[in-house]
């Protein structure tokens, strides 16, 4: 995914167990978004990182949810007491320029597919 | 809150068919859409970005279409391939937003 990578790639856990979902956006980007598609929706916007300012939080279905990033590198989503309904597939992406569109774009990773017992 | 709808939601196709399905989302503070190519186990892969009312994109076999003003992007598929089988996905852009709505996608599958 043009430099975007996620950790892990799957993961199963318990209800009520925190889990950490990473993603390195490896050159370095200002921007960086976390997405979430659960079985049947659309890609659900959670959380945007835009370098120093304070990250678009709007997403976030819940307080058991936070992200955290670090400069420009990489960024941890956490999911405390997880639920059932937070099975979904993880991504993070980042902005840049494609060239063979002429203009900016999202950049995803793999995705991490979270299951939830 | 912004609504972005796909139809239809899955496809099946025989190879060499032709195909199209459409985007629809709102019409008010138009910036950009982008449609988006998810194949299973891969990241989902930007296939164009249109901004302007009337655009039309093409890339190999996969074209798009953008009217503005009444709030719809068609895609199309000539000829499709088994290698087209993937989930295509359409996202609005608001104007002074940078984040993307997303659509649920049209899961498209191509028999051999």
């Amino acid at each position: 995914g043009a430099g975007v990578s996620q950790s892990p790639s799957n993961k199963v856990t318990e209800k009520g167990k925190d889990v950490e979902l990473r993603c390195d956006p490896i050159s370095g980007h200002t921007a960086l978004y976390w997405y979430r598609q659960r079985l049947g929706q659309g890609l659900e916007f959670l959380i945007y990182f835009q370098g120093n300012s304070a990250p678009d939080k709007s997403g976030l279905p819940s307080d058991r949810f936070s992200a955290e990033r670090t400069g420009e590198s990489v960024s941890t989503l956490t999911i405390q007491r997880t639920q059932q309904e937070d099975s979904a597939v993880y991504l993070c992406a980042k902005t840049g320029l494609a060239d063979y569109l002429g203009t900016d774009t999202q950049y995803f990773g793999p995705g991490t597919r979270l299951t939830v017992l | 809150i912004l609504n972005v709808e796909q139809s239809p939601q899955s496809l099946h196709v025989q190879e060499g068919d032709s195909t199209n399905f459409t985007c629809s989302f709102p019409s008010s503070n138009f910036y950009a859409l982008h449609w988006y190519r998810w194949e299973t186990a891969k990241s989902p892969e930007a296939l164009f970005v249109m901004t302007l009312n009337g655009d039309e994109k093409k890339k190999g076999r996969i074209s798009a279409t953008l009217n503005t003003k009444e709030g719809y992007s068609y895609l199309y598929i000539k000829g499709s391939q088994p290698e087209d089988s993937a989930t295509y996905l359409c996202a609005f852009e608001g104007g002074g937003s940078e984040k993307l709505v997303f659509g649920k996608g049209t899961k498209l599958t191509v028999n051999p």
